[in-house]
């Protein structure tokens, strides 16, 4: 079974910084790309980044580049966010998701979602 | 960008009915078009990918079909377990837009 558990969402200052993970299990995670997609309380999904199964292309949305890192443990099956900068406008639930480039790369399987508030 | 402009926004339904829903695109992009459900409190999960093809699991109620830059998603027989909120994503170009997400509620 496919499953994807992230973690370290909680409550930051503007201007603070904070690091998310997301451990997986249930299939061979080298082999996939991953993204992040984010959602504001009671808003739409919000594609965040997407980084390639060996971390040789990585891409950010506009709002979030030079702010955020991503980056993957291939070796410990673990995914990470690293925010930086943080925005009240960052608020919300993240969720890491798995990409199938087998199937036009939809994200077939999604964590439960962290929640991070960004509020002085 | 790639817009994706999804309609309608909000929509109510009885069970048994059968609803569409429609994502059009700003420019031709293939068939990289994903419909994904969310329950409330809920992760998304994906019901349709390449535009057409049922995800593992998805009951067979659930259809896609596309013409030109409009993608559909159609749901017949309506269960109470398909009451929820809809998106649509494209994955052809970045950014990998969503539509603005269709809230199905019970009538």
């Amino acid at each position: 079974e496919v499953l994807l558990v992230e973690s370290g969402g909680t409550l930051v200052k503007p201007g603070g910084s904070l690091r998310l993970s997301c451990a997986a299990s249930g299939f061979t995670f080298s082999s996939y790309s991953m993204n992040w997609v984010r959602q504001a309380p009671g808003k739409g999904l919000d594609w965040v980044s997407s980084i390639s199964s060996s971390s040789a292309y990585i891409y950010y949305a506009d709002s979030v580049k030079g702010r955020f890192t991503v980056s993957r443990d291939n070796a410990n099956n673990s995914l990470y966010l690293e925010m930086s900068n943080l925005r009240v406008e960052d608020t919300g639930i993240y969720y890491c998701a798995r990409i199938n480039f087998e199937t036009a790369s939809p994200s077939d399987y999604w964590g439960q979602g962290t929640l991070v508030t960004v509020s002085s | 960008d790639i817009q994706m402009t999804q309609s309608p926004s909000s929509l109510s339904a009885s069970v048994g009915d059968t609803v569409t829903i429609t994502c059009r695109a700003s420019q031709t992009m293939s068939s990289y078009l994903h419909w994904y459900q969310q329950r409330p409190g809920k992760a998304p999960k994906l019901l349709i990918y390449a535009a057409v093809n049922l995800h593992t699991g998805v009951p067979g109620r659930f259809s896609g079909s596309v013409s030109g830059t409009d993608f559909t998603l159609t749901i017949r027989n309506l269960q109470t377990e398909d009451f929820g909120n809809y998106y649509c994503q494209q994955r052809y170009r970045l950014p990998y837009s969503f539509g603005q997400g269709t809230k199905l509620e019970i009538k």
